[in-house]
């Protein structure tokens, strides 16, 4: 079974640019995270869609960050414009339904701002 | 929310059993316990998830006393590729988005 794909991997920008990250979870899987994590921290959880609606956005920097899951399969996290402290791995994640605490990571986009 | 606190970090040796404790004064009747486990330049893993007394799968074991105010994860037999960061997870398994990660244990096993 193919894992929680992302990409780019690796991505520098310069401050006020925009960015953009793509993630194709498990196949059949319902729900889908995107978390940032910032060096020496845990991750924090940006978004959380169930199919293609919005389950919880609230740590979400609605100013400059934007999210969608069109068709409710793989999704695109934007950025824009990007700050020096957006710096930090982006990880999507998946699982099957919202009750299920076993989430499925992919390796993640690490981004730099400079 | 149940906040989680940990050990910044541990060393073992190879060979030897590790445990990790958690504790999680304030948490609430429908919280579940979950442990993740991350390599650098990887997303986390999930390791083991618990509710009250011991679980055990092919790589943990997870010790949650009566109170529940506390967690153990137990690593039998370390080996060199365990060492990681481990983070203990404390919400609703209905409402993953309040689940808050702490900055972890990060464990480093010795040859």
């Amino acid at each position: 079974e193919a894992g929680v794909a992302q990409s780019p991997r690796y991505k520098i920008i310069e401050k006020r640019q925009s960015v953009a990250f793509w993630c194709n979870p498990i196949s059949g899987h319902a729900t889908l995270y995107w978390y940032q994590q910032i060096l020496g921290q845990g991750p924090k959880l940006l978004i959380q869609f169930q199919n293609n609606g919005v389950v919880d956005d609230s740590q979400l920097p609605k100013d400059r960050f934007s999210a969608e899951r069109l068709k409710g399969v793989d999704s695109t996290l934007k950025i824009q414009p990007a700050k020096l402290e957006d710096s930090a791995v982006y990880l999507c994640a998946s699982s099957p339904e919202v009750g299920d605490t076993e989430a499925f990571f992919g390796q993640g986009t690490r981004l730099t701002v400079v | 929310l149940a906040k989680t606190t940990q050990p910044i970090s541990m060393d073992s040796y190879e060979g030897q059993e590790v445990n990790i404790t958690c504790s999680h004064n304030n948490i609430a009747t429908n919280d579940y316990i979950t442990w993740y486990q991350q390599f650098p330049s990887q997303g986390p893993r999930f390791i083991i998830q618990g509710y009250k007394t011991k679980v055990t799968n092919e790589v943990a074991s997870l010790f949650i006393p009566a109170d529940r105010k506390s967690s153990t994860l137990s690593l039998p037999r370390v080996s060199l590729s365990d060492t990681a960061v481990y983070y203990c997870l404390v919400g609703d398994r209905y409402s993953n988005y309040q689940l808050i990660w702490g900055a972890g244990t990060k464990l480093i096993i010795k040859p």
